[in-house]
């Protein structure tokens, strides 16, 4: 099926770096959703963009919506210990089924070292 | 508090017998939706259900059953079918599941290992 060619597959970092990771499709999506997961729980979502060009903060953590639709990224600033985990990119594809179909990314995996 | 359950956390089985995954939502969304993770890869979907007495394969159905009886509920059946069943299954539900605005929300999930 259609996927999501996220990057990079794994980050370590020093505590107080920032990051900053992407997704990119040859497919057009009409919305990018970011998920972070933590060992052994469900991913939990961070940000949901829902527009092209739209650029969305968390606290430390920015997401854009690329202006060509095929492409998302996520920036965490001056990162901490607790941010270890998986992030995950997923999006509706556009034309796509008509239920809400999510396409995720294979996933980064974070770590910082204190 | 408004959430999804998935029970239990950890689940045994031996090889060829039938398991059920529980999943249960008090948000009142409308869609639900059943993930297979395994190590290093996204997630992949097995089933989802638009709404009560209607669901609908995934990519991955193959060995797997399910049942929307209760819009709460969309409990999970791993088959004796299913070739290596051993995996983190995530249950997941959306207000409507009707297009791109519909952002899925997850439950903790459940590790299923078969001996």
């Amino acid at each position: 099926g259609q996927q999501l060619n996220q990057s990079p597959q794994s980050m370590f970092i020093q505590e107080g770096e920032d990051v900053s990771m992407n997704c990119t499709s040859s497919s057009i999506f009409n919305t990018w959703l970011w998920y972070k997961q933590e060992p052994g729980e469900g991913p939990v979502l961070l940000i949901a963009l829902y527009k092209a060009g739209e650029l969305t903060s968390n606290g430390r953590l920015t997401a854009q919506f690329g202006i060509t639709r095929k492409d998302s990224f996520l920036n965490i600033s001056a990162s901490i210990p607790s941010d270890v985990g998986i992030y995950f990119c997923a999006g509706h594809l556009a034309g796509g089924t008509s239920y809400g179909k999510l396409t995720f990314g294979q996933g980064t995996i974070l770590t910082v070292h204190p | 508090d408004g959430g999804i359950t998935q029970s239990p956390k950890y689940l045994f089985r031996k090889e060829g017998q039938n398991v059920t995954l529980s999943c249960e939502q008090n948000l009142n969304h409308d869609a639900m939706y059943w993930y297979r993770q395994d190590p290093g890869q996204g997630l992949r979907l097995i089933y989802y259900s638009q709404i009560v007495n209607d669901f609908q394969k995934g990519d991955i159905a193959e060995g797997y059953s399910v049942s929307r009886e209760k819009k709460e509920s969309f409990p999970l059946t791993v088959t004796s079918a299913q070739k290596n069943p051993t995996a983190f299954y995530l249950c997941a539900s959306s207000i409507t599941g009707t297009g791109g605005l519909d952002t899925q929300y997850f439950g903790p999930g459940t590790r299923l290992t078969v001996l």
